[in-house]
Parts: C-alpha cells; sequence; structure tokens
C-alpha cells in the first residue's frame, strides 16, 4: 500500500495475555519507528529501527515489551503479560534514513487492556 | 535535552475565526527540524510541514500558515477562516540533526474544535 499499514486496528485483550501488533512501512523507508499514545502521557517514542544497524530500544518501558523487524520490512512489538497500564494506542511510523526526513504514521493499533 | 511545549491544550472558535496554535522548543542542537502533524478523530497523524533550522521563511498553503522565529524559540501555526474539518488534536515536534535515529520529540497536543 501507499501508506504505513498497522494491525490489528483494535485489540482487547485480558490482563496478563501477550499481544503482538504488526507494521508494515511505506515501501522504500529503511527507518521505522514505534510510538505509544496513551491519556496524560501524550506520544512517547519506543523504539526505532534504521536497516540492519542494532535498534535503539531507548523508549521501551520494560523488559515487557519487545520488537522484531524481519528483513529489514514489517515489525512486530510484542508486549508480555500485559497490563492495564499498556492501554494505549500503538503508533508505527516510517520515513527515509537521511536525519531530518519527514516521518509517516500508520493509523495506529488501539489496545485495550480488561 | 529537547523538549516542545505546547502552552495551549483546547482551543474552541466558532467557524471562519482565525486559530493560532503556540509550540516553543528547546534544543542544544543548531541544526534541527521542526514538524506539526494533525490528528483527526480517527487516529492518524497526518504530517502537514517540516521546517529546518536554517529556513526562518513563513510559509502558507492554503489557510494554513506557519511563523518560525529562531529568536524565540518558537514555530506557531495558525489556520485562516477555520472550518468544522479542521477539528483535531494538532502536536507540534521537533528532531534533532546529531541525535541518532531522526526521532520526533513532540509537545502535548492542542485539541482544536471548530463549532459551526
Amino acid at each position: 500500500g501507499a501508506g504505513v499499514s498497522q494491525s490489528p486496528s483494535n485489540k482487547v485483550t485480558e490482563k496478563g495475555k501477550d499481544v503482538e501488533l504488526r507494521c508494515d512501512p511505506i515501501s522504500g523507508h529503511t527507518a521505522l519507528y514505534w510510538y505509544r499514545q496513551s491519556l496524560g502521557q501524550g506520544l512517547e517514542f519506543l523504539i526505532y529501527f534504521q536497516g540492519n544497524s542494532a535498534p535503539d530500544k531507548s523508549g521501551l518501558p520494560s523488559d515487557r515489551f519487545s520488537a522484531e523487524r524481519t528483513g529489514g520490512s514489517v515489525s512486530t512489538l510484542t508486549i508480555q503479560r500485559t497490563q492495564q497500564e499498556d492501554s494505549a494506542v500503538y503508533l508505527c511510523a516510517s520515513s527515509p534514513p537521511t536525519s531530518g526526513n519527514t516521518i509517516y504514521f500508520g493509523e495506529g493499533s488501539w489496545l485495550t487492556v480488561v | 535535552a529537547q523538549k516542545v511545549t505546547q502552552a495551549q491544550t483546547e482551543i474552541s472558535v466558532v467557524e471562519k475565526e482565525d486559530v493560532t496554535l503556540d509550540c516553543v522548543y528547546e534544543t542544544r542542537d543548531t541544526t534541527y527540524y521542526l514538524f506539526w502533524y494533525k490528528q483527526p478523530p480517527s487516529g492518524e497523524l497526518v504530517f502537514l510541514i517540516r521546517r529546518n533550522s536554517f529556513d526562518e521563511q513563513n510559509e502558507i498553503s492554503g489557510r494554513y500558515s506557519w511563523n518560525f522565529q529562531k529568536s524565540t524559540s518558537s514555530f506557531n501555526f495558525t489556520i485562516t477562516a477555520s472550518q468544522v474539518v479542521d477539528s483535531a488534536v494538532y502536536f507540534c515536534a521537533l528532531s534533532e540533526a546529531l541525535a541518532a535515529g531522526n526521532k520526533l520529540t513532540f509537545g502535548g497536543g492542542t485539541r482544536v474544535l471548530v463549532k459551526p
């Protein structure tokens, strides 16, 4: 597709279960980002992938959160043993590699932990 | 560390009024980039504009205009003759050239409500 694609668009899960969120970036974009948007916290950076380099995981809130990017394209964000405070919109974005390039966002995956 | 402040949390206007959204930033870099994004109720962040720190020219795009003032570290956004479809949350963001990864630091967002 032309834009950043995320799935699922909505996910309700029980506390303690694991969830996987998927992101398919814009074709040709080597940089991929995950952000989280929750009430009262604004938009928080989680993790960044650039080509084959080691990812920047500095924004991940705990070791329950992990992400991988296979083949330099699709990325999966995994949250293990979900907690209610994990409820948020998880936004994926991609951009060309050069500094200052525009970052384009997907529509997000709305996660609700009950 | 970089920081972006959007002091206005919510602005309510009547259609056809102008509305200005404030954005103030902090950075130690001399080269940086500023962005505005719109988030309508559907949730997607829609890119509006990118400006680099060396270009202080104001920009106009239709009913949208941006005023970048390096001296006051501000990058304000004005919607002229607002319309109901402008109702959304607007985010200002900053990325630093020297920071690895072109990461964006966002302001808290300003919710704009345009009433008919």
